[in-house]
């Protein structure tokens, strides 16, 4: 089965850049789209295909692709962003599935 | 404004059913596109995406949870259930629901509040 890979945590300190990958063999093919969920809160979409920000989302949340892995950026990190991230993503025949999320922890 | 809710038991038994239901509100399965999915997550652990249904009665199904799951629509009470048999412990969870706006274009741009669900004897 298709899997998204994604490192189980990455740490900052406040005003640093994050940056927090997801890597699948189908990426080049199929767009990602990345989530936040803070704890006992329901997902929140962050960055659509690829790079594109849903109105709402603060400037400093950014995405990227690059061959098999993508990558969300966030510029200045500030201590509300800790949380934990999702990419999500489909394989070559469209079923679509959920990365193992990062905890991303502001120092 | 769009919003969904998930409604159903807090706690099934083992090899019963589950049956949950979203309800949702601020859009239309009648829309061309329009999908609602389902999303899980265990305690402590990753989200890990069901089944959804798309405005045309199209369905999608994980493949590892196809055998035991379905998805149906009620546009005109503005609903759609899952049902997944022969529960399990493993099955303990947070039940999302979640709106997509297009076929072919994968996210979820609203989601329930969730649902927990507990398999126990």
């Amino acid at each position: 089965s298709y899997e998204l890979t994604q490192p189980p945590s990455v740490s900052v300190s406040p005003g640093q850049t994050a940056r927090i990958t997801c890597s699948g063999d189908a990426l080049p093919k199929q767009y990602a789209y990345w989530y936040q969920q803070k704890p006992g809160q329901a997902p929140v979409l962050v960055i659509y295909k690829d790079s594109e920000r849903p109105s709402g989302i603060p400037e400093r949340f950014s995405g990227s692709s690059s061959g098999t892995t993508v990558t969300l950026t966030i510029s200045g990190v500030q201590a509300e962003d800790e949380a934990d991230y999702y990419c999500q993503s489909a394989d070559s025949s469209g079923t679509e599935v959920f990365g193992g999320g990062t905890k991303l922890t502001v120092l | 404004q769009i919003t969904l809710k998930e409604s159903g038991p807090t706690l099934v038994k083992p090899t019963q059913t589950l049956t949950l239901t979203c309800t949702f509100s601020g859009f239309s399965l009648s829309t061309s596109g329009v999908g609602v999915g389902w999303i899980r997550q265990p305690p402590g652990k990753a989200l890990e995406w069901l089944a959804l249904i798309y405005w045309n009665d199209d369905k999608r199904y994980s493949p590892s949870l196809k055998s035991r799951l379905t998805i149906t629509k009620d546009t005109s009470k503005n609903q759609v259930v899952l049902t997944m048999t022969n529960m399990d412990p493993v099955d303990t969870a947070t039940y999302y629901c979640a709106h997509r706006l297009g076929q072919g274009d994968y996210h979820f741009d609203y989601w329930g509040q969730g649902t927990l669900v507990t398999v126990s004897s």
